[in-house]
């Protein structure tokens, strides 16, 4: 069954630190999205990404968050200059144009910003 | 009031028992409605998705209430695997974006 993958599954990180957390979603899905999951917390949406621009975003998703899809493949998020609160698991998922709501998720990346 | 509200349980129940699961949501204009399972620590899975007339699979059965704005997930026969954390998740798809909004989830641990 094809899936969602993350890569790195564990980062750490300095306070202050840029990180790129990567995905390659599903090979013919279109919609891709960034949430993530704090400790003990629920699962919150962070923005959604479709055709090449973000289709929308949360109040979390502030000017220090920004997503890209460089390749045909991978679809990134980075965080400029990451703070304490930032420490999450983030799980990207994917969705395919004929079944958006079907969303997909990845393992996750645990960030944790020291 | 919370957008997606669960009891956070937890629920203990003996395998074979009936356990029921319980969530309201507070945007009346919510336009899907769907039961996710995580494991501890590991991503949302979707196990099925709720609709108006109700639906089952398997030994799973969802019931949404729009008027009361009330999501359910019945389990039966409960099993050893069913222990995992239940979301209740909520789209709103307001503007037409594909957002889910989800519960904080209630844990299910099925005991021999």
């Amino acid at each position: 069954e094809p899936e969602v993958t993350q890569t790195p599954s564990h980062q750490v990180t300095q306070m202050g630190q840029e990180v790129i957390l990567r995905c390659v979603p599903i090979s013919n899905h279109l919609y891709f999205y960034w949430y993530r999951q704090i400790l003990g917390q629920k699962v919150e949406f962070l923005v959604s990404f479709y055709n090449n621009e973000i289709s929308e975003k949360s109040e979390i998703f502030d000017d220090q968050f920004s997503v890209e899809r460089p390749d045909g493949s991978n679809f990134t998020l980075k965080i400029r200059s990451t703070k304490l609160e930032d420490s999450a698991m983030y799980f990207c998922a994917s969705s395919e144009i004929g079944s958006i709501e079907k969303l997909f998720f990845g393992s996750g990346t645990q960030l944790s910003v020291l | 009031r919370k957008e997606v509200e669960q009891d956070p349980g937890p629920f203990n129940v003996p395998e074979g028992a009936t356990v029921a699961f319980n969530c309201t949501y507070s945007n009346s204009a919510s336009q899907s409605f769907f039961w996710y399972r995580q494991d501890c620590r590991k991503e949302p899975k979707l196990l099925m998705s709720v609709y108006s007339s109700g639906n089952e699979d398997g030994r799973f059965t969802a019931q949404l209430n729009r008027a009361s704005q009330y999501i359910s997930l019945l389990i039966r026969d409960s099993k050893l695997s069913d222990s995992a954390t239940y979301l209740c998740v909520v789209n709103p798809l307001t503007g037409g974006y594909n957002k889910l909004i989800f519960g904080a989830g209630t844990r299910l641990a099925v005991h021999p």
